[in-house]
């Protein structure tokens, strides 16, 4: 079945800079990969997602981009600020997936320092 | 997107009991999912609940421990069987689509501890 790798485990940024997260994928198939962001307490949150047939895809500060070649997708923050801080989850889905399941990553705890 | 709500919101139980937690969503949906999220941990998948029929359970996780109802396209319940302390965790449910493009939306999820 698919697996998802994420990293970094932790990130630390000074507010203003910009955050990271890469994560890489085994299924070749996988066709979704959306983002989510969980702040302490609260449900995860779909922040943005992209499909196998894009490249890119940006919402204001924070951007997607997918790689299939190399089966890997990335989340960039921009500008960031203290309400970036949060854990990050990518996921991948396949279409081969039963029951059209997600897949998710480890997670990525981020921290924003002002 | 659908507004899912889930009850209790947060439990404290003795070990030995059980714990049904129910999922609630304003619109009917294709997919619902149950998943466990212990502190500090990522996401894991329990089982997919399906409506009039047994739900589908994830490698380690298994129906009698973890029985579920779908009896319509808008509600479902996860039961937590014969509690321990191990099974003191955040429980989700999750709804979506069926094609592999659909977004995947989380209830509020219930914290569990299990004394």
């Amino acid at each position: 079945g698919e697996n998802v790798e994420q990293h970094p485990s932790t990130l630390s940024v000074q507010e203003g800079d910009s955050a990271v997260i890469k994560c890489t994928y085994s299924d070749s198939a996988s066709n979704y990969f959306p983002w989510y962001k969980q702040e302490l307490g609260k449900r995860p949150q779909l922040i943005i997602d992209i499909r196998s047939n894009v490249g890119e895809k940006k919402d204001q500060r924070i951007a997607v981009t997918l790689n299939k070649t190399a089966k890997h997708f990335s989340l960039h923050i921009t500008e960031t600020q203290p309400e970036d801080s949060a854990v990050y989850f990518c996921a991948a889905r396949s279409p081969k997936a039963a029951g059209n399941k997600l897949t998710f990553g480890g997670g990525t705890r981020v921290l924003v320092k002002p | 997107s659908a507004v899912i709500s889930q009850k209790p919101s947060r439990d404290i139980c003795q070990r030995g009991t059980s714990l049904t937690i129910q999922c609630q969503v304003d619109s009917q949906v294709t997919m619902m999912f149950w998943y466990r999220q212990q502190p500090g941990q990522s996401l894991t998948l329990i089982a997919t609940a399906n409506q009039g029929s047994e739900a589908t359970y994830e490698s380690g996780f298994v129906i009698d421990k973890f029985p579920i109802s779908r009896p319509n396209l808008t509600f479902s319940t996860l039961t937590v069987s014969n509690m321990s302390p191990e099974d003191s965790s955040i429980y989700l449910c999750s709804v979506g689509g069926v094609s592999s493009y659909n977004e995947q939306f989380f209830g509020p999820g219930t914290r569990l501890t299990v004394l």
